[in-house]
């Protein structure tokens, strides 16, 4: 069970959009939906933004989606602003009840 | 609404086993909706889950961690609890509890996470 894969950082101006990367393998992201969206501001716990691969829960504002191709999901903010500059994790489903997280990315709004 | 808090010592010494509870409020541990979960966070670095009980379905574990996790639950108290044998200062971390409903899955509620540092 490895950790899935994103991007150490990516950053964008206000206003952007900006899409972060979220690798894994055929024994967990490809196989199933139950891929979830957090985000953590330093020193607070994770915020849960996506669950079931493109869902949002009531609360998130619909400038963050998300979606899900093959080994591969994505989360997109749209017309970025400062206050979404954080860390971003993903996690999967990686079957028998097991779970994995990605490495994290960090969002810098310019 | 759903509330988690970790406790525990904030430091263990090496070769020794960390034992960590987290009192929940808002919902039953014995409810068929969560699971209930452990994931920890060492300094700097992302997030890795260690496991989870459901009060039908039993333990899961980190395959990377299973020689060494139990997780376990009090449903008088509403309280389940982490314990971690052979702790080296790898396991520094900030340990988190949190809830894992089920349909829809989702890891909704968090608690604030408690630092323990493996030091002699």
């Amino acid at each position: 069970q490895s950790a899935l894969t994103q991007p150490a950082s990516v950053s964008g101006s206000p206003g952007q959009s900006i899409t972060i990367s979220c690798t894994g393998t055929n024994s967990d992201v490809g196989s199933y939906n139950l891929v979830s969206w957090f985000q953590q501001h330093p020193g607070n716990a994770p915020k849960f933004l996506i669950y079931e691969a493109t869902r949002r829960p009531s609360g998130v504002s619909n400038r963050f989606s998300a979606s899900k191709s093959g080994n591969t999901a994505s989360l997109t903010i749209s017309g970025l602003q400062a206050e979404d500059e954080a860390y971003y994790y993903c996690s999967s489903s990686a079957g028998s009840g097991t779970w994995v997280f990605g490495g994290g990315t960090k969002l810098t709004v310019l | 609404q759903l509330q988690l808090q970790e406790s525990g010592p904030g430091l263990v010494k090496p070769s020794e086993t960390l034992s960590l509870t987290c009192s929940v409020s808002g919902a039953s541990i014995s409810s068929k909706r969560y699971f209930w979960g452990w994931i920890r966070q060492p300094p700097g670095k992302g997030l890795e889950w260690i496991g989870n009980i459901h009060y039908r379905e039993g333990t899961f574990y980190n395959p990377s961690l299973e020689s060494r996790v139990t997780i376990s639950m009090d449903t008088s108290t509403n309280q389940f609890s982490l314990k971690l044998t052979s702790m080296t200062a790898t396991d520094t971390a900030l340990y988190y509890c949190a809830s894992l409903r089920e349909d829809p899955s989702q890891w909704d509620y968090w608690g604030q996470g408690t630092l323990v540092t493996v030091s002699s």
